[in-house]
């Protein structure tokens, strides 16, 4: 099972909106909407922020939002903090009661 | 409030086992609605699922394809812990190891993670 694909780097000034995307196979992302999306500050355990593609767990942002097309899922943060600077992974099922992870990208504020 | 606390040595030598523990508090590892994962993290892997177990009237298991002829997952109810035992370990398997419960789709409660180095 191959890692989700996903650009290595985006960025933004304090204010802006950036889409992280997150690029599978009919096996994974485009098959099950089960896509979830985690932020990792350095030396911290992940945080998931999205479960079933769009749905956000209680205290996770209004700004934090995720949607998918086909195989490719996309994380949007609008209004991008300082404290939001940090990796991002996205996460599908993948069938067959596996979990397949994306390959991370880090968000800098400018 | 769901908490996870890990054990385990962080340093083992190559070829042999790599052992961890994750206690659970706040939930049952023999939970119908939970279960229970463990997953690594390499600069080299990115983060990689390994595989989880948990209990639907009887107890199964899964795991990745690329650990599965080295690897066991186990829980052991009666100190609500589960654990992870990889067999013939190289320095390839060089990582932070996390235990996880999954919950809402995913893994929605994370351990603190373990370092662990395999030395040739």
């Amino acid at each position: 099972q191959s890692a989700l694909t996903q650009p290595r780097s985006v960025s933004g000034s304090p204010g802006q909106s950036v889409t992280i995307s997150c690029t599978g196979t009919s096996s994974d992302v485009g098959g099950y909407n089960y896509v979830s999306w985690f932020q990792q500050h350095p030396g911290r355990a992940p945080k998931f922020m999205i479960y079933d593609v769009t749905k956000r767990p209680s205290g996770v942002p209004d700004r934090f939002s995720g949607s998918k097309s086909g195989n490719t899922a996309s994380l949007t943060i609008s209004g991008l903090q300082a404290e939001d600077e940090a990796d991002y992974y996205c996460c599908s099922y993948a069938g067959g009661y596996i979990y397949v992870f994306g390959t991370g990208t880090k968000v800098t504020v400018l | 409030q769901v908490q996870l606390q890990q054990s385990g040595p962080g340093l083992v030598k190559s070829s042999q086992t790599l052992s961890l523990t994750c206690a659970i508090s706040g939930d049952s590892v023999s939970s119908n609605s939970a279960a229970w994962n463990w997953i690594r993290q390499s600069p080299s892997r990115g983060l990689e699922w390994l595989g989880r177990t948990y209990y639907r009237s009887k107890w199964y298991n899964d795991y990745a394809v690329s650990v599965k002829s080295r690897m066991t997952i186990n829980p052991d109810t009666s100190k609500n812990q589960f654990s992870l035992q990889l067999n013939s370990v190289i320095p390839e398997d060089t990582a932070v190891y996390y235990c996880a419960r999954e919950g809402y789709n995913t893994m929605d409660v994370w351990g603190q993670g373990t370092t662990v180095t395999v030395s040739s």
